[in-house]
């Protein structure tokens, strides 16, 4: 199985900020990742596939980029609503796993 | 698109439980459906995929033999049978929409989620 690592695994930013997760899958997984937010007490929210699409409604301050087995995820100015924990997830493969979170609190 | 699960509870190890997961606002039979775990505090785990006739399915192998996945798509209802339940199933439980992508595994709706404890 694929495991996905992600870090940091916590993020202490302010409102403006850039902030940048890494995520590393344990074999080639091409471009077949994706990245969701989730809020507490809240359903996760898919933000990114294919590494880099950005699904419909997501706010262009999200990018992804990466290939192979590292990746990462962009928010190119951090806004109150961004405080969240993100995963990100490989789809190449069975079973589909998830990394472990990189949890975005405000500094 | 709203996924609305329910059935989730206290129950005891070794018990069963079956959840559901009504849809509306989309074209049900089209998609490939999930479910997804997250125990208290912890990250997410892929438990389970079903095709759109319900003909292909998949599961984790610390599900398989245990969950069953089925859908009607009928009644745009998609349920999870959990049989011989353990101390470590303890978890939301959350009905996903696969993205229409070449991908089965991108999910671009969630419900809600509901609860499953499963504890003496």
């Amino acid at each position: 199985d694929i495991q996905m690592t992600q870090s940091p695994s916590f993020v202490s930013a302010s409102v403006g900020d850039r902030v940048t997760i890494t995520c590393r899958a344990s074999h080639d997984i091409s471009s077949w990742l994706a990245w969701y937010q989730q809020k507490p007490g809240k359903a996760p929210k898919l933000l990114i596939y294919g590494a880099s699409s950005l699904q419909s409604g997501v706010p262009s301050r999200f990018s992804g980029s990466g290939s192979g087995t590292d990746f990462t995820l962009t928010i190119s100015s951090l806004q109150p609503e961004d405080f969240a924990t993100y995963f990100c997830q490989q789809a190449n493969s069975f079973p589909p796993a998830f990394g472990g979170g990189t949890r975005v609190e405000i500094k | 698109v709203q996924l609305v699960e329910s059935g989730g509870g206290l129950v005891q190890p070794g018990g069963s439980l079956r959840l559901s997961c009504a849809a509306s606002g989309f074209t049900f039979s089209s998609f490939w459906l999930s479910w997804v775990r997250q125990a208290p505090g912890k990250g997410l785990e892929w438990v389970a995929n079903i095709m759109q006739d319900g003909d292909e399915k998949y599961y984790v192998a610390s599900v398989k033999g245990r969950f069953t996945i089925f859908r009607d798509n009928a009644k745009n209802s998609l349920y999870l049978q959990m049989n011989s339940l353990r101390a470590e199933d303890t978890a939301i439980y959350y009905c996903a929409r696969v993205a229409p992508t070449t991908a089965l595994y991108y999910f671009d709706s969630w419900g809600q989620g509901t609860l499953v404890t499963v504890s003496s």
